[in-house]
């Protein structure tokens, strides 16, 4: 069946911009997961849903960063105001329920210019 | 903080088993031990997971210390593509997020 998808798959702004990074899960699951990698660097958790909800926000790195999900599906992680250390790939995952095995999508590769 | 140690880096020889090792000594009676592993610019990919018994699946197999204490990785003929970074990692059934350690870079050559 069809894995977790990511959009776009590239993304290259230029600083103080704002940006959106979309996350589709595998149908079905209720846990969605944002992370974070740094280039050569392990992965960083950000923020995760528990259907719409998203009970722990403390892993955001500033309030630039946000994240909805809407229908128990789709998520957006959104940056306002991008800064150069932004720079990463964002990777989300899924689980059928929270803290269940995750399955990872391909990941966003965000450039700050 | 990552609850586990590897090693940096390994290498392994084109269709030999390749074992990982992953020490987690402050492992709690409720917590599994995951693998996962990440190609070079995708994102990580579920291998196996266990509580106390030994598993095994069509990727790999895992061996876990009676102690649990330590545990290995082990992919039994090892090909060019499984050339990963490896990560280990300890997780409650409930209540804690994945943490992802440094890993081990796996190079297998030919």
């Amino acid at each position: 069946g069809a894995g977790v998808s990511q959009s776009p798959s590239n993304k290259v702004t230029e600083k103080g911009k704002d940006v959106e990074l979309r996350c589709d899960p595998i149908s079905g699951h209720t846990a969605l997961y944002w992370y974070r990698q740094s280039l050569g660097q392990g992965l960083e958790f950000l923020i995760y849903f528990q259907g719409n909800s998203a009970p722990d926000k403390s892993g955001l790195p500033s309030d630039r960063f946000s994240a909805e999900r809407t229908g128990g599906s789709v998520s957006t992680l959104t940056i306002q105001r991008t800064q150069q250390e932004d720079s990463a790939v964002y990777l989300c995952a899924s689980s059928p329920q929270y803290q269940e095995t995750q399955y990872f999508g391909p990941g966003t590769r965000l450039l700050v210019l | 903080d990552a609850k586990t140690t590897q090693p940096p880096s390994m290498d392994c020889a084109e269709g030999r088993a390749a074992n990982l090792p992953c020490n987690h000594s402050t492992i709690s009676g409720n917590e599994y031990v995951y693998w996962y592993r990440q190609i070079h610019s995708q994102g990580p990919q579920y291998i196996i997971h266990g509580l106390k018994n030994n598993e095994t699946n069509e990727m790999a197999s895992l061996i876990i210390t009676e102690d649990r204490k330590s545990s290995t990785l082990i992919l039994p003929h090892a090909t060019l593509r499984d050339t990963a970074v490896y990560y280990c990692i300890v997780r409650a059934s409930y209540g804690q997020n994945f943490v992802f350690g440094p890993g081990t870079r796996l190079s297998v050559l030919p």
